[in-house]
């Protein structure tokens, strides 16, 4: 089955401890971009990856941190969460970077204290 | 900057009524995309529907339909027949003028199907 997974699915932590959030698809897509989701301001981009070690930041990108060593794999890490990191995270990915349907984990609810 | 702009935060509708969710955006790029996201419950984000801005027939799928109107840059969604399981929150999207793959999301129309 075609999909975009990611662990874990839910998370609460501290201020200050490193986290990774991990993403992994099995549809060989070479775009893959991690999303946040605040009430009242939709989802919005944190970084976007092109291909394996090419990555660049998206609108949101301050406190975050990604690699893209394999195609498959686009984790999110962040080195030390703060109360405003506080979101539902979303990883997807697509076949071209432009005029192309994205495809959505199942998100990851990140609670930081 | 593009932009996408949905101006109803909440609606209802009765069972097997119709609805109009409504969605501005602001681009200066002419070949674009643009999709309705749902998102019940479980979080999931699932593709209900995309238009291609070059087409200038709307989009049909099953109940779901879209008046895009190109130069008013407005894209609605139309549900017909609503049906409990369309209980969700709505997002209205376009793609990036680069080659990103970035998604700009509107604020999101959560929508209540009353049986």
């Amino acid at each position: 089955e075609a999909q975009v997974t990611q662990n874990p699915r839910y998370l609460i932590t501290v201020t200050g401890k490193k986290l990774t959030v991990t993403c992994s698809q099995n549809m060989n897509h070479e775009y893959m971009s991690w999303y946040r989701q605040d009430p009242g301001l939709g989802l919005r981009q944190i970084y976007y990856s092109m291909n394996v070690e090419v990555t660049d930041k998206g609108d949101v990108p301050e406190g975050y941190k990604v690699s893209r060593k394999e195609k498959r794999n686009f984790p999110l890490i962040l080195e030390s969460p703060s109360p405003n990191q506080t979101s539902l995270y979303f990883c997807a990915s697509s076949f071209a970077g432009r005029n192309n349907e994205q495809f959505f984990g199942p998100g990851t609810r990140l609670t930081v204290l | 900057a593009q932009t996408v702009t949905q101006s109803q935060p909440e609606m209802s509708v009765q069972e097997a009524e119709t609805v109009t969710l409504s969605c501005t955006y602001d681009t200066s790029e002419n070949n674009y995309y643009l999709f309705w996201y749902k998102q019940p419950p479980s979080r999931q984000m699932i593709l209900v529907i995309r238009q291609e801005a070059y087409k200038q027939q709307n989009a049909t799928e099953n109940r779901f339909s879209v008046n895009f109107q190109k130069a008013a840059k407005s894209f609605s969604l139309k549900i017909s027949d609503s049906q409990l399981g369309d209980t969700a929150m709505y997002f209205c999207a376009t793609d990036g003028s680069s080659n990103t793959g970035k998604l700009i999301f509107g604020q999101g129309t959560t929508l209540q199907v009353k049986p």
